[in-house]
């Protein structure tokens, strides 16, 4: 199967909440990376993160972590003290052996952090 | 130094035209990509060359022809444009193919066809 699902449309946000945004899919295989996009209103594809299903331990970059856990297939990601400039499409793409030599992307989700 | 690069950022056609859109990547990657994303956001992998050679080809009509004269290169031709073809396109491109490999994307061409 390949299904990503991430159920939040569109989060609003008032500059400085945290905000997370779930990520959750469908593998049979039990060694893979997963991956965040995030597009600007200027359209370009911006990679933010990558990491295994080897590890569950959470990690934190800046004001930027993540939340994998391999027994739910969830990959949530979270902005700490959000600014406008924050504001854009985050796209999570799980990466395992079985969905090819391809990304298969969710369907996004529309952050808008307001002032 | 612009990683991966595609040319026109923007093409504005007729329906029934032929057109191309270029890729170019400055990475030494292996391996290069094409996705679509439609007007509701939904990214889905097109086309995928290794070395030159086409290893992934979705379901896609067969007006869409990708060629890859090097592997720093993949370009898009599509024959007899539709209007359902109005999308943007994102090149990309990535160490040789794997499931752990990030890809890179280039700033997409944004194809309206009229």
């Amino acid at each position: 199967a390949q299904k990503v699902t991430q159920a939040q449309t569109e989060i609003s946000v008032v500059e400085k909440e945290d905000v997370t945004l779930d990520c959750v899919y469908e593998t049979r295989d039990t060694t893979y990376y997963l991956f965040w996009y995030k597009q600007p209103p200027s359209g370009e594809l911006v990679f933010l993160i990558r990491r295994n299903s080897f590890d569950e331990q959470n990690e934190i970059s800046g004001r930027y972590s993540w939340n994998f856990q391999k027994s739910t297939s969830s990959f949530n990601f979270t902005i700490t003290a959000s600014q406008v400039v924050d504001s854009a499409v985050y796209f999570c793409a799980p990466h395992p052996p079985e969905y090819g030599n391809k990304l298969v992307f969710g369907a996004g989700t529309i952050l808008r952090v307001k002032s | 130094d612009t990683a991966v690069s595609q040319t026109p950022k923007y093409l504005v056609t007729q329906m029934g035209n032929d057109k191309s859109i270029k890729c170019e990547q400055n990475l030494g990657h292996d391996t290069m990509y094409w996705y679509k994303q439609d007007s509701k956001k939904f990214l889905k992998i097109m086309f995928s060359y290794n070395n030159k050679e086409l290893i992934i080809n979705e379901t896609v009509p067969n007006r869409f022809s990708p060629k890859s004269p090097d592997k720093a290169h993949l370009n898009l031709h599509i024959n007899s444009l539709e209007l359902g073809d109005s999308a943007v396109y994102f090149c990309a491109s990535s160490p040789p193919a794997g499931y752990q490999e990030t890809q890179y994307f280039g700033p997409g061409t944004r194809l309206l066809v009229l």
